[in-house]
């Protein structure tokens, strides 16, 4: 099955990169994406990327991928406070339409 | 756009009691909608997904009898947790899927139920 692992916590200073990583392990992954989730709130779909990409930029998000290495990561340019919440990374892996999702990573952006 | 709008937001119940939870695409249609349900401070864990017109899929382990998803239309998915105990509170998120793009899985807001 479908294992996706992400650290638990990050904590940077404003103005600074974050960069959060993300390791799956299934090799079917088709699209690959990064959803960041406030207190109390749904999930807000940041950016994706296709297993045949590297890497996409866009504004202050960058992610890149090492498929060989089945490893993934987001960057983000410039933290804000209003950054600070917890970061989903999620899969879709072959011919399945179901989101897997990983353990998520709480960014703590402080002053 | 694709907005999917999520009702309610919070709820309290008391235990024995039944809570439907409703989850609606707003400017588009879902064939196939998807409830999570996440504890604190953990990930998301896939429920059902949810097919219009048809049963839905339960995945391993989730009582299909305790949850029970309706997808009667296009635009509207329900789950209805039956005989709540304290240990379904828990936050349920649905999400639906835009109908021809991979990008298009929006989720609702969530909702905190809480079972006393």
């Amino acid at each position: 099955g479908e294992d996706v692992e992400q650290s638990l916590f990050l904590s940077v200073r404003e103005g600074d990169s974050s960069v959060i990583n993300c390791t799956y392990t299934d090799s079917s992954s088709t699209y690959l994406y990064w959803y960041k989730q406030e207190p109390g709130a749904g999930l807000q779909l940041l950016t994706y990327i296709f297993s045949n990409m590297d890497m996409k930029q866009d504004q202050r998000l960058t992610v890149l991928l090492n498929k060989k290495d089945k490893h993934l990561s987001l960057r983000i340019a410039d933290t804000q406070t209003g950054d600070s919440a917890i970061y989903f990374c999620a899969e879709i892996a072959g011919t399945a339409s179901k989101l897997t999702f990983g353990t998520g990573t709480r960014l703590q952006v402080t002053l | 756009g694709a907005v999917v709008s999520q009702h309610p937001s919070r709820v309290i119940c008391k235990s024995g009691t039944s809570v439907k939870i409703e989850c609606r695409s707003l400017d588009f249609q879902a064939t196939t909608m998807f409830w999570y349900r996440q504890f604190p401070k953990q990930s998301l864990m896939l429920m059902a997904t949810s097919n219009e017109g048809s049963k839905a899929t339960y995945e391993q382990g989730v009582e299909k009898d305790k949850f029970l998803i309706n997808h009667a239309s296009l635009t509207l998915s329900t789950l209805t947790v039956t005989s709540a105990h304290p240990e379904d509170s828990s936050f349920y998120i649905c999400s639906a899927r835009k109908q021809g793009t991979w990008y298009g899985y929006t989720f609702g807001s969530g909702t905190r139920l809480t079972v006393v």
